[in-house]
């Protein structure tokens, strides 16, 4: 079956240090990959996406890149900010169209101190 | 675009009775809408999903007599959690899908009811 696998929290970071949190999936076919951020108390907001094989996905500094042959999706972002803390969900989608389910990760809680 | 909003935010009630929370989108049609529900520190777990006018589907192991989900109209889906217990404290989240558009099949979330039974 699909599934997605993160690497487990909490990563601790201080302000501008780099960031890569790690995401693997398995799935049939060819999915849709995403990375949504969810600040406290609030819902998930899609941080970013790739629909193929070696897209780049990116958005406020973020990027994760589709690797086929690795089957990851691994976030990154050069220089963080306190801002920045919240938990990261890694998911794929097995198709573009028509209705399809999420499948998530279990999330990875990011803390940054000042 | 693609705002979906969630009433209420929170909600305390007593154990044995019925909670109803709604979920909006507001600035496009919804024809299928989804409920999470999400346990601390952990992902989400899909409930059910609704399509505009039909019976909701739930996943295994939901029970569908104690989440009753209705999705009206294209903007609003209801879920009411009925004859509440402490178990079903959690925090409900839903999302919003069109078919349309350049938005079409994304998944679009609420910002999420904090319920808590007493």
């Amino acid at each position: 079956g699909n599934s997605v696998t993160q690497m487990e929290g909490p990563v601790t970071l201080s302000e501008e240090a780099f960031l890569t949190i790690n995401c693997t999936y398995t799935a049939t076919g060819y999915p849709s990959l995403f990375w949504y951020v969810q600040y406290p108390g609030e819902g998930l907001q899609l941080l970013l996406k790739a629909t193929k094989a070696d897209d780049k996905g990116s958005n406020k500094g973020f990027e994760a890149t589709y690797r086929k042959e690795t089957t990851s999706f691994h976030l990154e972002k050069g220089s963080v900010q306190v801002s920045d803390s919240a938990v990261y969900f890694c998911a794929l989608r097995r198709s573009n169209t028509g209705f399809q389910k999420l499948v998530f990760g279990t999330g990875t809680r990011l803390l940054v101190s000042p | 675009g693609a705002v979906v909003s969630q009433h209420p935010s929170w909600v305390i009630c007593k154990s044995g009775t019925s909670v109803k929370i709604e979920c909006r989108s507001l600035d496009f049609q919804a024809t299928t809408m989804f409920w999470y529900r999400q346990f601390p520190k952990q992902s989400l777990m899909l409930m059910a999903t609704s399509n505009e006018g039909s019976k909701a589907t739930y996943e295994q192991g939901v029970e569908k007599d104690k989440f009753l989900i209705n999705h009206a109209s294209l903007t609003l889906s209801t879920l009411t959690v009925t004859s509440a217990h402490p178990e079903d404290s959690s925090f409900y989240i839903c999302s919003a899908m069109t078919p349309n558009g350049d938005i079409a099949y994304e998944q679009y979330f609420g910002p999420g009811t904090r319920l808590t039974v007493t």
